[in-house]
């Protein structure tokens, strides 16, 4: 088991605007992954980290960047939001080794006007 | 890489119908197939995952199937339930890559009607 806990669930800010999404967890575990999901559904994985100081792009380029300083913490920054930018992220984690399951959180939903 | 085709995108059933959900994958190394939930609202949960060492699994209403000689694998729901309406997602991972990244698919949006 996960807990995940992403802040802010909903953010409305005008363009140009810096953001921050923050993503943390309770038990430690060094896999997390940021995905992007557009309204037709589907999920793209944007950043992934295998632990401290360790960032990788993922599938789909995205102009946002993350860094992974504490094992806890992983949050994505927007230098110069954009409504191209408008989606829902999810961050995960993978807890284990034998495994390929992921636990989301509950997703923060960004809205650039 | 893995790429992964999920159908159909939109499926409408009565309650107390079953609902049947079908994917296929590419990379023949891919040997890890779960079956994620996403409620409005909320991130994608876990229901079901399966193994290519087996070829079906069941937990109560849903089962999965998988045919690792035609690379498809499916969900099935008996007896639906409204409670059942959600998006679901299937994905594919391999040991190869030591189960590090999941490839979903488009995912299916399942509305049962009472």
């Amino acid at each position: 088991e996960a807990d995940i806990y992403q802040t802010p669930r909903y953010l409305v800010i005008g363009t140009g605007k810096k953001i921050t999404l923050e993503c943390s967890q309770t038990m430690g575990h060094d896999k997390m992954y940021w995905y992007q999901q557009d309204p037709g559904m589907e999920l793209h994985l944007i950043h992934y980290s295998y632990g401290v100081n360790s960032t990788e792009k993922g599938d789909l380029s995205s102009e946002s960047t993350v860094s992974r300083i504490r094992t806890e913490h992983f949050p994505l920054t927007l230098e110069s939001a954009r409504p191209s930018h408008t989606s829902q992220y999810l961050c995960a984690v993978k807890p284990g080794v034998n495994t390929g399951e992921l636990f989301f959180g509950e997703g923060s939903r960004l809205t650039v006007l | 890489g893995e790429n992964v085709e999920q159908h159909p995108s939109t499926l409408s059933v009565q309650e107390g119908d079953s609902a049947v959900i079908k994917c296929t994958y590419s990379d023949s190394a891919s040997n890890y197939f779960p079956w994620y939930k996403q409620e409005l609202g909320k991130g994608p949960q876990l229901i079901i995952d399966i193994r290519s060492n087996v070829g079906e699994k069941k937990d109560q209403r849903i089962a999965v199937t998988l045919n690792k000689t035609a690379k498809h694998f499916s969900l099935h729901i008996t007896e639906t339930q409204p409670e059942d309406s959600a998006v679901y997602f299937c994905a594919a991972s391999s040991r190869n890559s030591g189960y590090s990244t999941l490839t979903f698919g488009k995912g299916t949006m399942l509305l049962v009607s009472p």
